[in-house]
């Protein structure tokens, strides 16, 4: 059975701070793997899809990397800024008889100005 | 990416009562999901919303609780029935685009009293 886990589950950090968020899932057989941020009370927004077949994906100041093997992505944020706030959850989607998209836990991200 | 639309966005219900949320796409999709946070969680997939078809329901969902309808590429509906305080989350609609990125609307917030 496929389990996501997100370290750190809350993250506080002065504003200008580069930072990582580690996921880690338990089966590398996925398709994609998925980043999102919500802001409290609201729908999820989509940040970066890295395929199965992707090391990596970047928007702007984010940085997502994928290693199947080890089972791990971590999302890096560079030069982080207070309207970076907000919980990032990451998904991965799993095919076959499964075929649904396993979230994470969360990390709860607090960016101190 | 794709524009999903959700009403409510929030409601307050009594117990014992029953509701219904939309959610409208701006484009036709494939896939159509289901989501539900419940306060402090992560999300949970109720079900996969099917053109013309049965929703196919994960475990620990029934239709009988969670009717879904979709009668067409664009909009689906999920009911919540016979609510109880238990069901005081937040439901979340989601499309699937080619490469399996999925897209989230803004939610619906119940608060069951």
């Amino acid at each position: 059975k496929q389990e996501v886990t997100q370290i750190p589950a809350a993250l506080s950090v002065p504003e200008g701070e580069n930072l990582v968020l580690n996921c880690s899932f338990t089966d590398s057989a996925i398709y994609n793997l998925q980043w999102f941020r919500q802001d409290p009370g609201k729908g999820l927004t989509s940040l970066l899809l890295i395929q199965s077949s992707q090391r990596e994906q970047t928007s702007g100041r984010l940085n997502a990397s994928l290693d199947k093997s080890s089972g791990r992505s971590t999302l890096y944020i560079a030069a982080s800024q207070p309207g970076d706030s907000a919980t990032y959850l990451c998904a991965v989607y799993v095919g076959g008889a499964t075929n649904k998209l396993i979230f994470g836990t969360g990390t709860l991200l607090a960016v101190q100005p | 990416s794709a524009v999903i639309s959700q009403k409510p966005s929030r409601d307050i219900c009594q117990r014992g009562t029953s509701l219904t949320i939309q959610c409208q796409v701006d484009s036709q999709v494939t896939m159509m999901f289901w989501y539900r946070q419940q306060p402090g969680q992560s999300l949970t997939l109720i079900a996969t919303a099917n053109q013309g078809s049965e929703a196919t329901y994960e475990s620990g969902f029934v239709i009988d609780k969670f009717p879904i309808s979709r009668p067409n590429l664009t909009f689906s509906t999920l009911t919540v029935s016979n609510m109880s305080p238990e069901d005081s989350s937040i439901y979340l609609c989601s499309v699937s685009r080619v490469g399996g990125e999925l897209f989230f609307g803004e939610g619906s917030r119940l608060t069951v009293l």
